[in-house]
């Protein structure tokens, strides 16, 4: 069973930039699509983006241009990029994978912005 | 707007059983793969159950399997996920979430809360 491991909580300032990582178990990153959700507070997770590699990768309708997916092949991690922080970002993200006839989500990180 | 409503949460005993609702508003919900997803108060989210289109293909998570039972009916465009044996750690919030094209959960409802307790 694949185990996505992502950092408890992180905090950076507005207007910087931040990298929210994804660390794959017991599965490949280079051949993984790695999709990434947003969850404020009280609400639903939203669709964010999917990424597999520079050619294989999508964002969802409305999201803005400073999100953006990438990976570290020599961490095994998926990885979600924000530029320009804003406090409206601040919220919990997490990662999914399909992995053996399953979905698998990471356990999702506290991103605080002060 | 396309929107997801779910249904049917609420308390019950240790051992008894539910049964949610998933519909659809401002789309037809019988031309989508839907998926249920829970998210215990505090925790991180997981996945439970998977449908197609058609009704004829599902997945189970293994920490469901055998106790819940995913349907649907086109009919009625409504998707169902019917929980037995219920246990005190499947207290959570349950969404139901549309899949588009590549993207297994495209959009999500606002959930419904099942209290599993005595």
């Amino acid at each position: 069973q694949a185990v996505l491991t992502q950092p408890a909580s992180l905090s950076a300032s507005p207007g910087t930039s931040v990298s929210l990582t994804c660390t794959l178990g017991g599965v490949d990153v280079a051949t993984s699509k790695i999709y990434w959700y947003r969850q404020k507070a009280g609400s639903p997770p939203q669709y964010l983006l999917w990424y597999r590699s520079g050619s294989e990768k999508e964002k969802g309708s409305g999201v803005p241009s400073r999100f953006s997916g990438s990976k570290d092949a020599s961490a095994n991690a998926g990885i979600l990029l924000i530029s320009g922080l804003q406090s409206e970002d601040e919220a919990d993200y997490y990662c999914l994978t399909w992995h053996v006839s399953a979905w698998v989500f990471g356990g999702g990180t506290k991103l605080t912005v002060l | 707007e396309a929107q997801l409503v779910e249904s049917g949460g609420g308390l019950v005993q240790p051992g008894g059983s539910l049964r949610l609702s998933c519909a659809g508003s401002g789309f037809s919900l019988r031309n989508y793969n839907i998926h249920w997803i829970r998210q215990a108060p505090g925790k991180g989210l997981e996945w439970l159950s998977y449908i197609d289109r058609s009704g004829t293909v599902v997945y189970y998570s293994d920490s469901v399997q055998g106790r819940f039972t995913i349907s649907r009916d086109n009919g009625e465009d409504s998707v169902y996920l019917r929980m037995i044996g219920l246990e005190v750690g499947d207290t959570a919030m349950y969404y139901c979430a549309r899949e588009l094209r590549q993207v297994p959960f495209d959009i999500w409802g606002q959930g419904t809360v099942v209290t599993v307790s005595s």
